[in-house]
């Protein structure tokens, strides 16, 4: 079975302040790890995935496959960083597995 | 560009009716997903077409609830007998290719209200 754990659903930060969303996966293999974010009143897109290794709107996650975990990061945060994140798996086939999602609030 | 539209918007139901959700994915899109969204939760995988073959239903909680794509393109969930715990945001999400590689891409979707 796969699982994602996203242990806060409320995050409050300041303004230039750094930002960590934690998540933790359980699953058997080798999974692809998302962020999907949803700003107010938007549809759910894509942030990033682990196997682009790329920096999105300042954000970066690492896959520790020993924690199990995909934390998301990003140094400094920004006020339009306020959104919805999810954090999500896949495992072997097509299906994504969410976790509960963490509310950023990025306060001025 | 355009990307995948689902309508209606929202949805209230008297407990006891059916009601079905249009979801259009992106134009050429070969894969359509369906999840559900409770109140305070993520969303949950319901179902899976590969152009109009359902290749998966394993998230179907229940026989009430139905999908359909038999064109490959528009897909259509209904749901019969309407419960209040249906109550919740059912995404649409497409993808371009095999669903094992490609992003997918989420509509907006269409919040039930079952009362």
């Amino acid at each position: 079975a796969q699982r994602v754990t996203q242990p806060e659903k409320l995050l409050s930060v300041f303004k230039g302040a750094p930002v960590e969303l934690k998540c933790n996966y359980s699953y058997s293999g080798s999974p692809e790890l998302f962020w999907y974010v949803q700003y107010s009143r938007q549809r759910l897109q894509l942030l990033l995935r682990h196997i682009s290794r790329e920096s999105i709107k300042g954000f970066t996650a690492d896959l520790n496959k020993g924690e199990t975990s995909f934390h998301l990061k990003k140094p400094f945060a920004q006020e339009e960083d306020s959104a919805m994140y999810y954090c999500a798996l896949k495992g072997s086939n097509y299906k994504l597995t969410f976790g509960k999602g963490t509310l950023l609030t990025v306060n001025p | 560009g355009a990307g995948v539209s689902q309508s209606p918007r929202y949805k209230v139901a008297k407990r006891g009716q059916d009601v079905a959700l249009r979801c259009d994915p992106i134009s050429g899109h070969v894969s359509l997903f369906w999840y559900q969204q409770a109140l305070g939760q993520g969303p949950e995988f319901l179902t899976y077409f590969q152009n109009e073959a359902q290749l998966d239903k394993s998230g179907l909680p229940s026989d009430r609830f139905f999908a359909e794509r038999p064109e490959g393109s528009v897909s259509t969930l209904k749901i019969q007998r309407t419960q209040q715990e249906d109550s919740a945001v059912y995404l649409c999400a497409s993808s371009s290719e095999r669903a094992s590689t490609d992003t997918q891409y989420f509509g907006p979707g269409t919040r039930l209200t079952v009362l």
